[in-house]
């Protein structure tokens, strides 16, 4: 089964700061995805790649930007967070085998104060 | 109206009980349909994939009527360790390879001793 790693699993950053979110995964994947999940709006997509250099905004992207260098690694940038920005974030991949779901890593809670 | 729409619950029931989910979603061309479960504080997790026969895997039968874009998850005999929050969630296609899912807001399920 595909690994996700995402490097932190709780940030707390000050308002204004650039913030680096990083996500690997290790099966050679195309598809990424970043997410982030808030009480009562469930899981909402902020981006995603499907190849490096490649990336698509998904449906709340203001405020963020995405880096694709290499296939195994996707970074959500936080340009200069502010307080609503402050969640839980979530990468993922499509997984293997039949079912072919997504795979989570398991998630930065990020506060931003 | 939501793509993906969920009862939220809460769902409190007795252990050893039968507890259905129900999810309707909006877009009719969506693909491929999902179970997830997500425990408190932690990512979320490929419970099954949903089949318009039907399927089942053990205690948990997922249900997929196309024609009334309805998805349901039925679980029976419930243990405690069957205490989460449940996803349904759906694949559009999106953007080149790239598969989007859309997830419901969940239904939190709480079994009691």
């Amino acid at each position: 089964d595909v690994k996700v790693t995402q490097s932190s699993r709780y940030l707390v950053k000050r308002t204004g700061e650039k913030v680096f979110l990083e996500c690997v995964q290790d099966m050679d994947h195309e598809n990424m995805f970043w997410y982030r999940q808030d009480p009562g709006l469930g899981l909402r997509l902020i981006y995603f790649s499907y190849d490096v250099k490649m990336k698509e905004k998904g449906d709340i992207p203001e405020g963020y930007s995405v880096s694709r260098e290499k296939k195994e690694r996707f970074s959500l940038i936080l340009e200069s967070a502010s307080t609503n920005q402050t969640s839980m974030y979530l990468c993922a991949t499509p997984g293997t085998g039949r079912n072919y779901g997504y795979t989570f890593g398991s998630g930065t809670r990020l506060t931003v104060v | 109206r939501k793509e993906v729409e969920q009862d939220p619950g809460p769902f409190n029931v007795p252990e050893g009980a039968t507890v259905a989910f129900n999810c309707t979603y909006s877009n009719s061309a969506s693909q491929s349909f999902f179970w997830y479960r997500q425990d408190c504080r932690k990512e979320p997790k490929l419970l099954m994939s949903v089949y318009s026969s039907g399927n089942e895997d053990g205690r948990f039968t997922a249900q997929l009527n196309r024609a009334s874009q309805y998805i349901s998850l039925l679980i029976r005999d419930s243990k405690l360790s069957d205490s989460a929050t449940y996803l349904c969630v759906v694949t559009s296609p999106y953007s080149g390879s790239a598969r989007q899912l859309t997830f419901g807001s969940g239904t939190q399920l709480t079994v009691l001793p």
